[in-house]
């Protein structure tokens, strides 16, 4: 069993939709990264929490430590959004340590 | 930009060789951390170093090995390539173990 699962692992939206990955894990975390990997193979790290919620232009991300459940959220989502997003958590005690990564949402907007 | 640079952006190599990928943290970060994602497995964890030492193993195979140099620039040494190597090795760093990644390219290294 992976320690960390996502769904969906593939969705398609129409642009202005509001979109909702979600990342569960089955370990005690000190923290959760959400990144976005795009089409051209770059990583970019979106956030990093490891309570309540964080919110950074169109995106917002929560996580429920006592559920191990996290959602990243798109507002408004844009052609330029489409990518995969994938969820990774440590497991160590420090927060961006031995990172095990969930399979990755493929999100694709349509114009 | 992320301030992470990774060379080669290519590789491509034949099996049995040894190759070396080379990864320059963002400035003033001491923590560097490599990953492969090939497309059986996925993005997976395999060696951090924090200002020159080993601080963290992953799935890191035995052919393979790192190291941090005192200008903190860190090498991936890859040995006896297989053609289950072939994949993409990505390098981070940080700023501290509670800090977010920050990540290069990555280096896309076909082995044939």
């Amino acid at each position: 069993k992976n320690e960390v699962e996502q769904s969906p692992q593939n969705l398609t939206a129409q642009e202005g939709e509001f979109i909702t990955i979600n990342c569960s894990y089955s370990v005690g975390i000190s923290a959760l990264h959400w990144l976005q990997q795009h089409p051209g193979g770059g990583i970019v790290s979106l956030f990093m929490l490891s309570s309540g919620k964080k919110k950074h232009g169109r995106l917002i991300a929560t996580i429920n430590i006592q559920e191990k459940h996290s959602s990243l959220h798109i507002t408004a989502s844009h052609p330029r959004d489409s990518a995969v997003y994938i969820c990774a958590v440590p497991l160590s005690n420090f927060g961006n340590e031995k990172l095990t990564f969930g399979t990755g949402t493929r999100l694709t907007i349509i114009p | 930009d992320s301030g992470v640079t990774q060379t080669p952006k290519h590789l491509i190599t034949a099996t049995g060789q040894r190759v070396t990928l080379r990864c320059s943290p963002r400035s003033g970060d001491l923590s560097v951390y490599w990953y492969q994602q090939s497309l059986d497995q996925g993005l997976q964890f395999l060696i951090q170093y924090y200002n020159g030492e080993e601080r963290a193993k992953g799935n890191i195979l035995e052919r393979f090995s790192a190291q941090q140099f005192p200008d903190l620039h860190s090498e991936l040494n890859l040995s006896s390539l297989e053609l289950g190597d072939s994949a993409l090795y990505f390098c981070a760093s940080s700023g501290g173990f509670q800090s977010p990644l920050h990540f290069g390219n990555g280096t896309r290294l076909t082995v044939t």
